[in-house]
């Protein structure tokens, strides 16, 4: 079964400072990754994914993610985090089946300070 | 021009009664799902439509039956109402289904079963 897993339920950071929310996961076959932001009251919105090719995936926002198929991880980045960043941060692979559900990790609480 | 709308963004109702939430995508796509948010920020996928077509029915109570006149349309009708259905819910939809395929969401129906 394809799962994501986001071991940190918050993460904290300085404005300014770079940022890594983490995400490990678990399918067979080659992984469709996703990284979405949730604003509070709001709708998910789409930040980067990953499917093939280069394993630096860049994505909105100034975002970016490094696919490490050794480690099983699609870490969110960001050189310099603003704190507008401040939301809830999932992770997601595409399953399997037809219509392509998205499953999600629990989610990140960033929050960047000022 | 929002992509995804729901209506309504708030709902507030009594155990035992039936409603139903609208979700209306202008975007031309062909997939289009529901996803529920517990109150632990938990997202996992309900139901997805196809063209019209059922495809996946994740192991979702009876009470909950979806409704897709045409697919620009997927309709959320919730009978008998319990405490339990308390949460987010979330349309979303994608061009093709694929594995790959961005899935831009609403904004979201807070369902509160009182």
């Amino acid at each position: 079964a394809q799962s994501v897993a986001q071991p940190e339920d918050q993460v904290n950071v300085a404005e300014g400072n770079p940022l890594t929310v983490k995400c490990t996961y678990s399918v067979s076959g080659n992984p469709y990754l996703f990284w979405y932001v949730q604003y509070p009251n709001r709708g998910l919105q789409f930040l980067l994914k990953y499917i093939t090719g280069d394993n630096l995936v860049k994505g909105s926002y100034g975002f970016e993610a490094e696919f490490n198929k050794s480690q099983t991880s699609f870490h969110l980045k960001k050189p310099s985090a603003l704190v507008s960043d401040s939301a809830l941060y999932f992770c997601a692979v595409s399953g399997n089946q037809a219509g392509t559900a998205l499953i999600f990790g629990k989610g990140t609480t960033l929050s960047v300070s000022s | 021009d929002t992509a995804v709308s729901q209506t309504p963004k708030y709902l507030v109702t009594q155990m035992g009664n039936d409603k139903s939430i609208k979700c209306e995508q202008n975007l031309g796509h062909d997939t289009m799902y529901w996803y529920k948010q517990d109150s632990k920020k938990f997202l996992k996928i309900m139901f997805s439509y196809n063209n019209k077509e059922l495809i996946i029915n994740e192991t979702v109570p009876n009470r909950f039956s979806p409704k897709s006149p045409d697919k620009a349309h997927l309709n959320l009708h919730i009978n008998s109402l319990e405490l339990g259905d308390s949460a987010v819910y979330f349309c979303a939809s994608s061009q093709d289904g694929r594995r790959g395929d961005i899935q831009y969401f609403g904004a979201g129906t807070r369902l509160s079963v009182l």
